[in-house]
């Protein structure tokens, strides 16, 4: 079974300020791992998947994750915040070759960016 | 254009009604799901279809059925609606292939129970 863990459920940065959000996984097999932003009264965008490929993800928006198997983990970080950037941030893990590749979300973090 | 596609995208319900929340995807994915959307809560799977024909519960079932009828469609129906169902609630539909592997969602659906 797979699940994830977002620490913190609200972070807030300054402008210009390095944003990290943290993301554990736990799996049983080798996960797909994801990053999606959610804005305001709209739906879900995908930021950056990692898929066993190279262990650095580079996504839209200046974001990066990256995967760190002795660790478990995948968080997100970008150098410099935008006052854009604030929403909810969620982590999912996935396995596809195990039980239809259900998609698992941590609870979401909030990101506040303070001008 | 391709993609999920959710209907209605706003309902009203009292409690007891019933309703049916439709979901279509057209890109020919074997794969797809109902999630909630609750404050705090993430998204959390209710039920999934791994392929056509086959049908799982996922973390919430409760208070829910689903059917898979045809690869293309997936819907959701609420027998009995309670205030405790009021949420987000969003179909996604998935590919594999490759070594690649990706979701689609649809842009949820917005039901209150009163």
């Amino acid at each position: 079974a797979q699940s994830v863990t977002q620490l913190g459920s609200h972070v807030s940065v300054s402008e210009g300020a390095l944003v990290l959000l943290r993301c554990n996984y736990s799996s049983s097999v080798p996960p797909y791992l994801f990053w999606y932003v959610q804005y305001p009264n709209q739906g879900l965008q995908l930021l950056l998947k990692y898929t066993s490929a190279a262990t650095l993800v580079k996504g839209i928006n200046g974001f990066e994750a990256e995967f760190k198997k002795s660790e478990t983990s995948f968080h997100l970080t970008k150098p410099s915040a935008h006052m854009s950037d604030a929403a909810e941030y969620f982590c999912a893990v996935s396995a596809y070759y195990n039980q239809g590749g259900k998609l698992i979300f941590g609870q979401g973090t909030e990101l506040s960016v303070k001008p | 254009n391709a993609g999920v596609t959710q209907t209605p995208k706003f309902q009203v319900l009292k409690t007891g009604q019933s309703m049916t929340l439709q979901c279509a995807q057209d890109m020919n994915h074997n794969s797809m799901y109902w999630y909630r959307q609750d404050p705090g809560m993430g998204l959390r799977l209710i039920y999934y279809s791994a392929s056509e024909g086959t049908t799982d519960k996922g973390e919430v079932p409760n208070g829910y059925n689903v059917s898979r009828l045809n690869k293309r469609e997936f819907s959701l129906r609420l027998e009995s609606a309670a205030p405790s169902q009021t949420s987000v609630y969003f179909c996604a539909s998935n590919y594999y292939g490759q070594g690649s592997v990706g979701y689609t969602f649809g842009s949820g659906t917005r039901l209150t129970v009163v």
